[in-house]
């Protein structure tokens, strides 16, 4: 299995706080993704990194915010989180495009 | 029309059956395809890619139909760990660069 790192596994957080997830890979994978699942709407992409400090918006980017300072580290983050952001958040890595994707194990994000 | 489209079922299939899966695609430019399969509440993994020509892979079979833009999986001999739901994937390519697809995914559920 690929090495990809996702932390934390779970986290029940309250409304109007910021929330940061960790990707890590140990794979020196180009591209880095952060997605969103949820009943009823699927995989659904938030950001995604082409590069050390190159990001990009994918089709839910509204709320999140990420950063990418190394190849190995992809984070995300919910500057002040909301309800409607409870979801299972998965990263996924790929060497090149057009490669397959590789996830990791998802966060689980709970907002109170 | 959606960029990739799966019929989310759910198949209920007696253990041994065969069942087959077609995933639907709109940009006659896509140019790669992969078939993942995800369990409850967990990540979705790789199942394997579908070539042109189709493959196989023990009792997996991919196919790819460009005149129709369609993918197929087909599953023999099912066993009840074959229970999860599979997605497909399309990668396109256009002026803006790659495009990655997730279909919402099928549900198999293969019962004793």
């Amino acid at each position: 299995d690929a090495g990809i790192t996702q932390s934390p596994r779970h986290k029940v957080t309250e409304t109007g706080t910021p929330v940061t997830l960790r990707c890590h890979q140990t794979e020196n994978h180009r591209y880095m993704y952060w997605y969103r699942q949820d009943p009823g709407h699927g995989l659904r992409l938030i950001h995604y990194s082409y590069g050390v400090k190159d990001t990009d918006k994918g089709e839910v980017s509204d709320g999140y915010s990420v950063s990418r300072s190394k190849t190995e580290d992809f984070l995300l983050t919910l500057e002040s989180a909301t309800s409607s952001q409870t979801s299972v958040y998965f990263c996924a890595i790929s060497g090149a495009i057009p490669s397959p994707l590789h996830f990791g194990n998802g966060t689980r994000l709970t907002v109170t | 029309r959606k960029e990739v489209e799966q019929d989310p079922g759910p198949f209920n299939v007696p253990e041994g059956a065969t069942v087959a899966f077609n995933c639907t695609y709109s940009n006659s430019a896509s140019q790669s395809f992969f078939w993942y399969r995800q369990d409850c509440r967990k990540e979705p993994k790789l199942l394997m890619s579908v070539y042109s020509s189709g493959n196989e892979d023990g009792r997996f079979t991919a196919q790819l139909n460009r005149a129709s833009q369609y993918i197929s999986l087909l599953i023999r001999d099912s066993k009840l760990s074959d229970s999860a739901t599979y997605l497909c994937v399309v990668i396109s390519n256009s002026n803006s660069g790659y495009a990655l697809n997730f279909g919402k995914g099928t549900s198999l559920l293969v019962t004793p």
